[in-house]
Parts: structure tokens; C-alpha cells; sequence
């Protein structure tokens, strides 16, 4: 079945720092999304990407599609406190719905 | 606030009884999803409805759990005779056409004593 894997697991950064998780799945995809889980929080919609070496970018946030729609990333340029929860991929494959990823936890440390 | 809402927030239950959860989506959207979260990892889908009609169900649901989507508005997730395995965040998400933004709402925690 599809597989979504994302990595790392955890990061723990100096607040100002860079941070980027990665997303890898094992089919071809026909969109990718991103949500935000604060902690004791829900997920919450960042962004979705459609096109093949997509990037979209939302204040200090990246988003990219790969080129052969297999894989994401999202980057963080100087992470604030703010930006601290768990950051989903959400992969949608016809007749298989929503997967997503295990998240990766983001701790920003002032 | 008119965003995704769902009843009750906190559910303790001792095993073996049947709890019910509610969820009610934003009002012109007319899909509905059910999803399962435990600690550290992600939302599992768990369902999903279009209107009235559920559309899908995932190969992990057993047949002690079942929703209902009776007038395409608000839904129901029902789990008969619980387990401790149950025992997770029940979340309902929303949206108004396939692959487009979901929006949660807050989340059913359920604990199985």
C-alpha cells in the first residue's frame, strides 16, 4: 500500500536557526499538502502543491514539490518560537484518500 | 465561529461499553472526514463522506466502529464495545471538493480504562 515517510523524526533548533523536513513517498503523487499540529492542538492546512518542481513560499515557509512528484520538503528560514509543533505531509492518491506522514516534531529553543 | 466543531471533547469510557461521537462540519462543505491520532504520529484515516453517502472505509476500521451522515450535515462515529486500543484522538475534518484544503476540528480524546 502507500507509504508515506518523512524525516527526521525530530529537530531541535536554536531559535534564528534554518529547519527542513523532508517528504518521500513511494508512488507518484497528484498533490502533496502540509498542516501544522501545535502541541495539544489540531492539524491546521499550510499549503498544497500540484505541479511537478512546484515551489510556493509563505513568509519565512518554502514549500517544494519534486520533479518527479514523488517527494516534498518544507523549509524554515530563522525559526521562531512560533514555530514550534509537528509539521504533516499529507499525500492524495486516487482511491487511496489522505496518508499522511508520521510528522516531524519541531522544538525551537529561545 | 463557523469553523469544524465536535462533541463531546474528552471521553472516558470503561471497556466493553459504546461511546458516540459527533462531529459538525462547516455548513457548505460536503465532505466529512473521520481520522484516528495517537501519540506521535499522524492522523490515520479512519472514513470519509460525500454528503450523505460514505464513500470510503479504511481496511483498519473494524466492525465494531460505524458512522452515520444521515442528512449530509452533521455526522456521528459510533464504537461499540470499546478496547484500550481505542483509546486515541478522534478528529473530523472537512472540506468542499475532493483534495481541497481540509479543515479539522478540535478533536474527540478518547480514553479506554
Amino acid at each position: 500500500g502507500q507509504q508515506v515517510m518523512q524525516i527526521p523524526q525530530y529537530q531541535h533548533v536554536q531559535e534564528g536557526e534554518d529547519f527542513t523536513t523532508y517528504c518521500n513517498s513511494s508512488t507518484t503523487l497528484s498533490n502533496i499538502q502540509w498542516y501544522k499540529q501545535r502541541p495539544g492542538g489540531h492539524p491546521v492546512f499550510l499549503i498544497q502543491l500540484v505541479k511537478s518542481g512546484e515551489v510556493k513560499k509563505q513568509k519565512r515557509l518554502t514549500f517544494q514539490f519534486g520533479e518527479a512528484k514523488k517527494n516534498s520538503s518544507l523549509h524554515i528560514t530563522a525559526t521562531q518560537t512560533t514555530d514550534v509543533g509537528t509539521y504533516f505531509c499529507a499525500e492524495y492518491n486516487y482511491g487511496q484518500n489522505f496518508v499522511f506522514g508520521p510528522g516531524t516534531r519541531l522544538s525551537v529553543l529561545p | 465561529d463557523t469553523g469544524v466543531s465536535q462533541d463531546p471533547r474528552h471521553k472516558i469510557t470503561k471497556r466493553g461499553q459504546n461511546v458516540t461521537f459527533r462531529c459538525d462540519p462547516i455548513s457548505e462543505h460536503n465532505r466529512l472526514y473521520w481520522y484516528r491520532q495517537t501519540l506521535g504520529q499522524g492522523p490515520e484515516f479512519l472514513t470519509y463522506f460525500q454528503n450523505e453517502a460514505q464513500l470510503e472505509k479504511s481496511r483498519l476500521l473494524s466492525d465494531r466502529f460505524s458512522a452515520e451522515r444521515p442528512k449530509g450535515s452533521f455526522s456521528t462515529l459510533e464504537i461499540q464495545r470499546t478496547e484500550q486500543g481505542d483509546s486515541a484522538m478522534y478528529l473530523c475534518a472537512s472540506s468542499r471538493q475532493l483534495q481541497e484544503t481540509q479543515y479539522f476540528g478540535p478533536g474527540t480524546r478518547l480514553l479506554v480504562l
